[in-house]
């Protein structure tokens, strides 16, 4: 596919369970971000990788939370223990690399995934 | 203070009527600038980059001010199907992450 897909794009656990949410970027990205979107709320910054690694994960409110990317592609978003707390739109965002002839370092977004949690 | 900021809004908009709203950012070195539309329930998508000498794409104007450290967006002749959440977003440099603002909400009204 041409565009950033997540998946799943829906799931609902129950409290205390772990979860994963998956992200394919698009081909040739070397950025990647992962945001959280509380209903009505903002774009939450969580973690932020350039390759494989993740210079600025600043955003990961605790360490139940943990990202991981491999081949400079798919990334994986791990949540543990989940909490009600932690309901909201996971959305995934990829970026070509900066300094392309274009100077576009513009983030195309996945539909993102809604997790619930019960 | 936030590295990027928005007013949330909303802006509440007679349908034909321009608005204008604004996106500052604290970090003088930032070189890449972004306009994003975010409709309710769906994921952000780029409305349109903003270069240094300003830009318009049909109804939609951008502007840079680097002097100042804020980057606008004016709509003209809003349509209903104006209405949606726009917002800014900033790349300091290569190897940095494009930081986001909170968004301003528009709601364009008959």
């Amino acid at each position: 596919g041409a565009g950033v897909s997540q998946s799943p794009s829906n799931k609902v656990t129950e409290k205390g369970k772990d979860v994963e949410l998956r992200c394919d970027p698009i081909s040739g990205h070397t950025a990647l971000y992962w945001y959280r979107q509380r209903l009505g709320q903002g774009l939450e910054f969580l973690i932020y990788f350039q390759g494989n690694s993740a210079p600025d994960k600043s955003g990961l409110p605790s360490d139940r939370f943990s990202a991981e990317r491999t081949g400079e592609s798919v990334s994986t978003l791990t949540i543990q223990r989940t909490q009600q707390e932690d309901s909201a739109v996971y959305l995934c965002a990829s970026s070509p690399p900066f300094g392309d002839t274009s100077m576009n370092t513009e983030a195309f977004f996945g539909q993102g995934t809604r997790l619930t949690v019960v | 203070r936030k590295e990027v900021e928005q007013d949330p809004g909303p802006f509440n908009v007679p349908e034909g009527a321009t608005v204008a709203f604004n996106c500052t950012y604290s970090n003088s070195a930032s070189q890449s600038f972004f306009w994003y539309r975010q409709d309710c329930r769906k994921e952000p998508k780029l409305l349109m980059s903003v270069y240094s000498s300003g830009n318009e794409d049909g109804r939609f104007t951008a502007q840079l001010n680097r002097a100042s450290q804020y980057i606008s967006l004016l709509i003209r002749d809003s349509k209903l199907s104006d209405s949606a959440t726009y917002l800014c977003a900033v790349n300091k440099a290569a190897g940095n992450k494009l930081t986001f603002g909170g968004g301003t909400r528009v709601l364009v009204k008959p």
